[in-house]
């Protein structure tokens, strides 16, 4: 596709609930990121995959959460037992190269509210 | 570990003027990269402008320039001819060796017309 693709835009879930947020890179790109940035702040890193290799996650908050790039493409975060604290929008981010010289290109995010 | 500063929570800027937002970087990496990013309302994340720490010359892309510093460790965003559509929450950002982006805090700017 054209850009990042993500979905769902916008997720609630109750607390307690699991939820998984999908990632469709830009075709070709090997370096792909999740972010989380709470209201009026910076995104924070969370987890980084080089193809289908998880190279970093010591972004990731606890245990409950988990990501997966099995085929080296999409990639799928998933948040088990969601609690209020996990309210943020989530991002996702590819890149052409592993060298950090090219800029990540960004998804719209997914929008997560738990209640 | 690198941090980024933006000291700026909010700018203001008449249209049709030019504004700087500013940043500074710590980090320990010889060889770094740096990145401006422009978030509006809708959250995309926009990319604006890269300046490599070997780059001997700031980097310019149409109306934004970046003012790089090294020695002072600092990265300003200078738009030029601001416009209204460049309301927005600005994010300075710096790589380490694989890509991973660290942020900074933001800067809104809002511009007046």
């Amino acid at each position: 596709g054209a850009g990042v693709s993500q979905s769902p835009r916008y997720k609630v879930a109750k607390r307690g609930q699991d939820v998984a947020l999908r990632c469709d890179p830009i075709s070709g790109h090997v370096s792909l990121f999740w972010y989380q940035q709470a209201l009026g702040q910076g995104p924070e890193f969370l987890t980084y995959f080089q193809n289908e290799a998880q190279l970093d996650k010591s972004g990731l908050p606890s245990d409950r959460f988990f990501a997966e790039r099995p085929e080296g493409s999409v990639s799928t975060l998933k948040i088990q037992r969601t609690q209020q604290e996990d309210s943020a929008v989530y991002l996702c981010a590819s890149s052409i190269t592993t060298g950090g010289s090219s800029p990540l290109h960004f998804g719209n995010g997914t929008r997560l509210t738990v209640t | 570990a690198q941090k980024i500063t933006q000291t700026q929570p909010g700018m203001f800027v008449q249209e049709k003027e030019a504004v700087t937002l500013d940043c500074t970087y710590d980090t320990s990496d010889p060889s770094y990269g740096l990145f401006w990013y422009k978030q509006p309302s809708s959250g995309e994340m926009i990319f604006l402008i890269y300046q490599g720490s070997y780059d001997q010359q700031n980097a310019t892309e149409g109306r934004y320039s970046l003012n790089f510093q090294k020695a002072r460790k600092s990265a300003n965003l200078v738009i030029s001819a601001s416009q209204l559509g460049d309301s927005a929450m600005y994010f300075c950002a710096a790589f380490t060796s694989y890509g991973k982006l660290t942020f900074g805090q933001g800067t809104i700017l809002t511009v007046h017309p």
